[in-house]
Protein backbone atom coordinates (compact mmCIF):
# COMPACT_ATOMS: atom_id res chain seq x y z
CA UNK A 1 0.00 0.00 0.00
CA UNK A 2 1.20 3.49 -0.58
CA UNK A 3 -0.01 4.80 2.42
CA UNK A 4 -2.10 8.01 3.26
CA UNK A 5 -1.35 10.53 0.18
CA UNK A 6 -1.37 14.00 0.41
CA UNK A 7 -1.41 16.65 -2.43
CA UNK A 8 0.56 18.90 -3.06
CA UNK A 9 3.56 18.73 -0.41
CA UNK A 10 3.81 22.42 -0.70
CA UNK A 11 1.91 25.22 -1.47
CA UNK A 12 2.81 28.69 -1.49
CA UNK A 13 -0.68 31.18 -2.36
CA UNK A 14 -1.32 34.96 -1.75
CA UNK A 15 -3.68 36.69 0.86
CA UNK A 16 -7.41 35.54 -0.06
CA UNK A 17 -6.54 33.27 -2.54
CA UNK A 18 -8.50 29.93 -2.60
CA UNK A 19 -6.38 26.91 -1.36
CA UNK A 20 -7.49 23.24 -1.51
CA UNK A 21 -5.88 20.38 -0.18
CA UNK A 22 -6.32 16.62 -0.88
CA UNK A 23 -6.16 13.89 0.84
CA UNK A 24 -6.34 9.82 -0.03
CA UNK A 25 -6.66 7.53 2.99
CA UNK A 26 -5.34 3.79 2.63
CA UNK A 27 -7.91 2.04 1.04
CA UNK A 28 -10.05 -0.40 3.79
CA UNK A 29 -9.90 2.71 6.36
CA UNK A 30 -12.60 3.90 7.35
CA UNK A 31 -12.00 7.26 9.63
CA UNK A 32 -10.31 10.15 8.35
CA UNK A 33 -8.85 13.11 10.50
CA UNK A 34 -7.35 16.69 9.19
CA UNK A 35 -4.95 18.10 11.79
CA UNK A 36 -2.82 21.26 11.47
CA UNK A 37 0.65 21.66 12.61
CA UNK A 38 2.16 25.00 13.67
CA UNK A 39 5.24 25.79 16.50
CA UNK A 40 3.05 27.32 18.42
CA UNK A 41 -0.26 24.89 18.12
CA UNK A 42 1.51 21.85 17.46
CA UNK A 43 -0.84 19.07 16.29
CA UNK A 44 -4.36 20.20 16.54
CA UNK A 45 -7.24 18.65 15.33
CA UNK A 46 -9.58 19.72 12.53
CA UNK A 47 -11.89 17.54 11.89
CA UNK A 48 -12.76 13.92 11.35
CA UNK A 49 -14.61 11.66 9.55
CA UNK A 50 -16.17 8.35 10.30
CA UNK A 51 -17.34 6.15 7.09
CA UNK A 52 -17.37 9.44 5.09
CA UNK A 53 -19.83 11.02 7.65
CA UNK A 54 -18.09 14.43 9.47
CA UNK A 55 -17.96 13.12 13.13
CA UNK A 56 -16.43 16.26 14.45
CA UNK A 57 -15.94 19.79 13.32
CA UNK A 58 -15.31 21.81 16.40
CA UNK A 59 -11.51 21.86 15.64
CA UNK A 60 -12.19 24.38 12.31
CA UNK A 61 -10.70 27.34 12.92
CA UNK A 62 -13.32 29.20 11.58
CA UNK A 63 -16.24 29.82 8.14
CA UNK A 64 -13.59 29.98 5.99
CA UNK A 65 -12.32 26.53 6.45
CA UNK A 66 -14.34 23.45 4.86
CA UNK A 67 -13.71 19.82 4.99
CA UNK A 68 -15.50 16.94 2.89
CA UNK A 69 -15.21 13.77 2.15
CA UNK A 70 -17.29 12.29 -0.86
CA UNK A 71 -16.15 8.76 -1.18
CA UNK A 72 -13.99 6.48 1.20
CA UNK A 73 -10.92 7.35 -0.96
CA UNK A 74 -10.62 10.96 -1.06
CA UNK A 75 -10.97 14.15 1.42
CA UNK A 76 -10.63 17.79 0.69
CA UNK A 77 -9.68 20.39 2.89
CA UNK A 78 -10.54 24.01 1.55
CA UNK A 79 -9.72 27.46 2.89
CA UNK A 80 -11.57 30.77 1.01
CA UNK A 81 -10.32 32.93 1.57
CA UNK A 82 -6.91 31.94 2.74
CA UNK A 83 -5.14 34.30 5.48
CA UNK A 84 -1.29 34.56 6.32
CA UNK A 85 -1.90 33.12 9.94
CA UNK A 86 -3.65 29.85 7.98
CA UNK A 87 0.01 29.00 7.37
CA UNK A 88 0.93 25.53 8.46
CA UNK A 89 1.31 22.06 7.68
CA UNK A 90 -1.71 20.11 6.81
CA UNK A 91 -1.80 16.53 7.94
CA UNK A 92 -3.92 13.36 6.67
CA UNK A 93 -4.86 10.74 9.08
CA UNK A 94 -6.53 7.57 8.71
CA UNK A 95 -7.15 4.56 10.22
CA UNK A 96 -9.26 1.54 10.61
CA UNK A 97 -11.72 0.11 13.40
CA UNK A 98 -11.06 0.19 16.38
CA UNK A 99 -7.98 2.11 17.38
CA UNK A 100 -7.90 -0.03 20.60
CA UNK A 101 -7.22 -3.15 18.51
CA UNK A 102 -6.35 -1.81 15.65
CA UNK A 103 -2.83 -0.56 14.19
CA UNK A 104 -3.68 3.55 15.20
CA UNK A 105 -3.76 6.36 12.88
CA UNK A 106 -1.64 6.11 9.66
CA UNK A 107 -0.51 9.80 8.44
CA UNK A 108 0.53 11.54 5.68
CA UNK A 109 3.64 13.67 4.66
CA UNK A 110 1.77 17.07 5.13
CA UNK A 111 0.98 19.72 2.85
CA UNK A 112 3.09 22.89 3.84
CA UNK A 113 0.75 26.07 2.96
CA UNK A 114 2.31 29.22 3.14
CA UNK A 115 -0.07 32.17 2.50
CA UNK A 116 1.61 35.46 1.57
CA UNK B 1 -12.56 20.02 27.33
CA UNK B 2 -9.88 17.08 26.39
CA UNK B 3 -6.29 18.12 27.04
CA UNK B 4 -2.77 16.87 26.84
CA UNK B 5 0.43 18.27 28.66
CA UNK B 6 3.61 17.01 27.25
CA UNK B 7 7.10 17.90 29.21
CA UNK B 8 9.64 18.53 28.57
CA UNK B 9 9.01 20.57 24.97
CA UNK B 10 13.45 19.72 24.27
CA UNK B 11 15.61 16.96 25.58
CA UNK B 12 19.55 16.60 24.52
CA UNK B 13 20.58 13.76 26.07
CA UNK B 14 24.09 11.98 25.19
CA UNK B 15 24.28 8.96 22.96
CA UNK B 16 24.05 6.02 25.17
CA UNK B 17 21.85 7.55 27.84
CA UNK B 18 18.16 7.44 29.06
CA UNK B 19 15.14 9.51 27.38
CA UNK B 20 12.32 10.25 29.60
CA UNK B 21 9.08 12.14 28.30
CA UNK B 22 5.93 12.62 30.52
CA UNK B 23 2.27 13.60 29.43
CA UNK B 24 -0.99 13.61 31.83
CA UNK B 25 -4.16 13.76 30.34
CA UNK B 26 -7.81 15.42 31.56
CA UNK B 27 -10.19 13.24 30.14
CA UNK B 28 -10.70 10.07 32.81
CA UNK B 29 -12.64 8.07 30.10
CA UNK B 30 -9.34 7.39 28.04
CA UNK B 31 -8.07 4.33 27.83
CA UNK B 32 -5.41 4.14 24.93
CA UNK B 33 -2.44 5.93 24.86
CA UNK B 34 -0.07 5.87 21.86
CA UNK B 35 2.75 7.98 20.99
CA UNK B 36 4.52 8.94 17.77
CA UNK B 37 7.54 9.90 16.61
CA UNK B 38 7.95 12.41 13.89
CA UNK B 39 10.87 13.06 11.80
CA UNK B 40 12.23 16.13 9.73
CA UNK B 41 9.68 16.68 6.65
CA UNK B 42 7.52 13.18 7.75
CA UNK B 43 4.49 12.69 9.14
CA UNK B 44 4.07 11.23 12.35
CA UNK B 45 4.82 7.76 12.94
CA UNK B 46 2.99 5.14 15.20
CA UNK B 47 5.73 3.71 17.51
CA UNK B 48 4.25 1.99 21.15
CA UNK B 49 0.86 2.49 22.62
CA UNK B 50 -0.60 0.78 25.80
CA UNK B 51 -4.06 -0.28 26.84
CA UNK B 52 -5.36 1.28 30.12
CA UNK B 53 -5.34 -1.94 31.26
CA UNK B 54 -1.62 -2.21 31.82
CA UNK B 55 0.55 -0.62 33.59
CA UNK B 56 3.65 -1.03 31.69
CA UNK B 57 4.25 -2.45 27.69
CA UNK B 58 7.88 -2.48 26.32
CA UNK B 59 9.18 -2.85 22.95
CA UNK B 60 12.96 -3.63 22.82
CA UNK B 61 14.82 -0.04 23.59
CA UNK B 62 11.40 1.95 24.44
CA UNK B 63 8.72 1.21 26.90
CA UNK B 64 5.60 2.86 28.25
CA UNK B 65 4.14 3.36 31.52
CA UNK B 66 0.89 4.16 32.72
CA UNK B 67 -0.42 5.44 36.03
CA UNK B 68 -4.50 5.77 35.16
CA UNK B 69 -5.16 7.17 39.02
CA UNK B 70 -2.96 9.98 38.47
CA UNK B 71 -3.46 10.37 34.76
CA UNK B 72 -0.21 9.99 33.65
CA UNK B 73 1.95 8.15 31.41
CA UNK B 74 5.63 8.39 30.09
CA UNK B 75 7.80 7.06 27.40
CA UNK B 76 11.45 5.75 28.44
CA UNK B 77 14.07 5.31 25.23
CA UNK B 78 17.65 3.61 26.73
CA UNK B 79 20.59 3.32 25.24
CA UNK B 80 19.75 6.39 23.17
CA UNK B 81 20.99 6.59 19.42
CA UNK B 82 21.12 9.27 17.11
CA UNK B 83 18.36 8.10 15.15
CA UNK B 84 16.10 8.44 17.97
CA UNK B 85 16.32 11.99 17.16
CA UNK B 86 13.15 13.05 16.35
CA UNK B 87 9.92 14.84 17.78
CA UNK B 88 7.48 12.83 20.09
CA UNK B 89 3.99 13.35 20.28
CA UNK B 90 1.69 11.65 23.07
CA UNK B 91 -1.53 11.27 22.43
CA UNK B 92 -4.98 9.91 24.72
CA UNK B 93 -8.26 8.67 23.04
CA UNK B 94 -11.30 11.13 23.48
CA UNK B 95 -14.40 8.99 23.34
CA UNK B 96 -15.21 5.58 21.73
CA UNK B 97 -12.56 3.76 20.07
CA UNK B 98 -14.33 3.09 16.64
CA UNK B 99 -15.58 6.94 16.49
CA UNK B 100 -13.66 8.51 18.71
CA UNK B 101 -10.12 11.14 18.26
CA UNK B 102 -6.68 11.73 19.28
CA UNK B 103 -5.98 14.35 21.49
CA UNK B 104 -2.05 15.07 21.23
CA UNK B 105 0.27 16.79 23.23
CA UNK B 106 2.53 19.28 21.94
CA UNK B 107 5.29 17.40 20.96
CA UNK B 108 9.39 17.17 22.59
CA UNK B 109 11.78 17.72 20.56
CA UNK B 110 14.60 14.80 21.43
CA UNK B 111 18.32 15.50 20.55
CA UNK B 112 20.91 12.68 20.98
CA UNK B 113 24.46 13.99 20.73
CA UNK B 114 27.08 11.31 19.17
Amino acid sequence: DAGVIQSPRHEVTEMGQEVTLRCKPISGHNSLFWYRQTMMRGLELLIYFNNNVPIDDSGMPEDRFSAKMPNASFSTLKIQPSEPRDSAVYFCASSFGSLISGQGYTFGSGTRLTVV
Amino acid sequence: GENVEQHPSTLSVQEGDSAVIKCTYSDSASNYFPWYKQELGKGPQLIIDIRSNVGEKKDQRIAVTLNKTAKHFSLHITETQPEDSAVYFCAALHGSSNTGKLIFGQGTTLQVKP
